[in-house]
């Protein structure tokens, strides 16, 4: 079983939609979770981290469930430079590396 | 600041070649990390160098070498290049205890 799994979509989804990705992670000691954004052939970008309060930053709400293994984000008010694939990120423990899931695409349209 | 920087952009070898990615960054980052990104694969972390004069092997170390020069640079070397090491390179760096990990913008590999 791969150590972060995401649904790999494509979402595609109008302008002003909101959407929802899910991500399961296998480790029980997994410590820290983050969201990346990657653009069609850039390198991957801290979006956002995932407290266990969850956690909102403008139309992007990030949510965690420790019993469920479980990391979500909500986009909300969808725009067209949404567009990109999102990375569930893990951190086990300590300085480890961090570990990626295989990410999800995301196409907003007009 | 540049960030993390790397080179070249793009590479083409023929089978059989060698060559070495080169990767810096200016922020004083402890730890430095190279990962390949292939189409479904996602990111797998080749190898890892949480400080200076310290290398670790990651998920998929094999047919590469890695050398922490300094603090600021990182690089990795394919001895013999093969088809299946076609893929795009992300060198990452990233402060012990800070949770954000910075990429440079990848080598894109084709070996041939």
């Amino acid at each position: 079983r791969k150590e972060v799994e995401q649904d790999p979509g494509p979402f595609n989804v109008p302008e002003g939609a909101t959407v929802a990705f899910n991500c399961t992670y296998s480790n029980s000691a997994s410590q820290s979770f983050f969201w990346y954004r990657q653009d069609c052939r850039k390198e991957p970008k801290l979006l956002m981290s995932v407290y266990s309060s969850g956690n909102e930053d403008g139309r992007f709400t990030a949510q965690l469930n420790r019993a469920s293994q479980y990391i979500s984000l909500l986009i909300r008010d969808s725009k067209l430079s949404d567009s990109a694939t999102y990375l569930c990120v893990v951190r086990n423990s300590g300085n480890t590396p961090l570990v990626f899931g295989k990410g999800t695409r995301l196409s907003v349209i007009a | 600041n540049a960030g993390v920087t790397q080179t070249p952009k793009f590479q083409v070898l023929k089978t059989g070649q060698s060559m070495t990615l080169q990767c810096a960054q200016d922020m004083n980052h402890n730890s430095m990390y190279w990962y390949r990104q292939d189409p479904g694969m996602g990111l797998r972390l080749i190898y890892y160098s949480a400080s200076e004069g310290t290398t670790d092997k990651g998920e998929v170390p094999n047919g590469y070498n890695v050398s922490r020069l300094n603090k600021r640079e990182f690089s990795l070397r394919l001895e013999s290049a093969a088809p299946s090491q076609t893929s795009v390179y992300f060198c990452a760096s990233s402060v012990e205890g800070v949770l954000e990990q910075y990429f440079g913008p990848g080598t894109r590999l084709t070996v041939t």
